[in-house]
């Protein structure tokens, strides 16, 4: 498709696991952009990419996080060890450059 | 650092009525300023944008932004809304970073 893809769509995982979610940007799109969505509240930026670099990771919470874009299109985002807090939606989102975010469905991690 | 304030979480409006949304940002130097739209059951899209020029910026759907540079604001307008504008609404503002920060948006009920 044409859009962002993010996989999988629903999560549930117990306390204490290990999660990998995916995010497939827009063909050509050079920027990608990781945010977690809580209920009530707005997108909060976790990490942004350049290419096959981390540019700013100051938005991740601790070091539990991790995310990579080896190849500079697909990115993982990486929770080891999960705890109940972070339950959200994790929302991925491209840009051809510094303008406008396109966002994927999100992936909707459930941590009981 | 850069911030957003929405100011009004809950709106229920009839048919026909007019909207306006109020979003404010902290941010001392030029920014970019977005509206994100996200309808139930689908993914965050944008709305409109500024970048410069004409404060008056019109997006999809009849919607219309006014960015006061005085008064750090970004309010979204609409003259007549219609029953398929529910939807959650998000301002966010990017200044000098790539990173757009969002607002924690506001829900917005349109009833016929």
């Amino acid at each position: 498709g044409a859009g962002v893809s993010q996989t999988p769509s629903n999560k549930v995982t117990e306390k204490g696991k290990y999660v990998e979610l995916r995010c497939d940007p827009i063909s050509g799109h050079t920027a990608l952009y990781w945010y977690r969505q809580s209920l009530g509240q707005g997108p909060e930026f976790l990490i942004y990419f350049q290419g096959t670099g981390a540019a700013d990771d100051s938005g991740l919470p601790n070091d539990r996080f991790f995310a990579v874009r080896p190849e500079g299109s697909v990115s993982t985002l990486k929770i080891q060890r999960t705890e109940r807090g972070d339950s959200a939606v994790y929302l991925c989102a491209s840009s051809p450059a510094p303008g406008e975010l396109f966002f994927g469905e999100g992936s909707r991690l459930t941590v009981l | 650092a850069q911030s957003v304030s929405q100011h009004n979480h809950h709106v229920i409006l009839s048919e026909a009525a007019s909207l306006e949304l109020g979003c404010n940002y902290s941010y001392g130097g030029t920014v970019n300023l977005f509206w994100y739209v996200q309808y139930p059951g689908q993914h965050l899209q944008l709305l409109l944008k500024y970048f410069s020029g004409d404060p008056l910026v019109k997006g999809i759907k009849g919607f219309e932004a006014e960015f006061i540079k005085s008064k750090f604001s970004f309010n979204l307008r609409k003259p007549s809304v219609q029953w398929s504008d529910t939807a959650e609404y998000f301002c966010a503002v990017r200044g000098g970073s790539y990173i757009p920060t969002f607002g924690r948006g506001t829900s917005l009920i349109v009833h016929p």
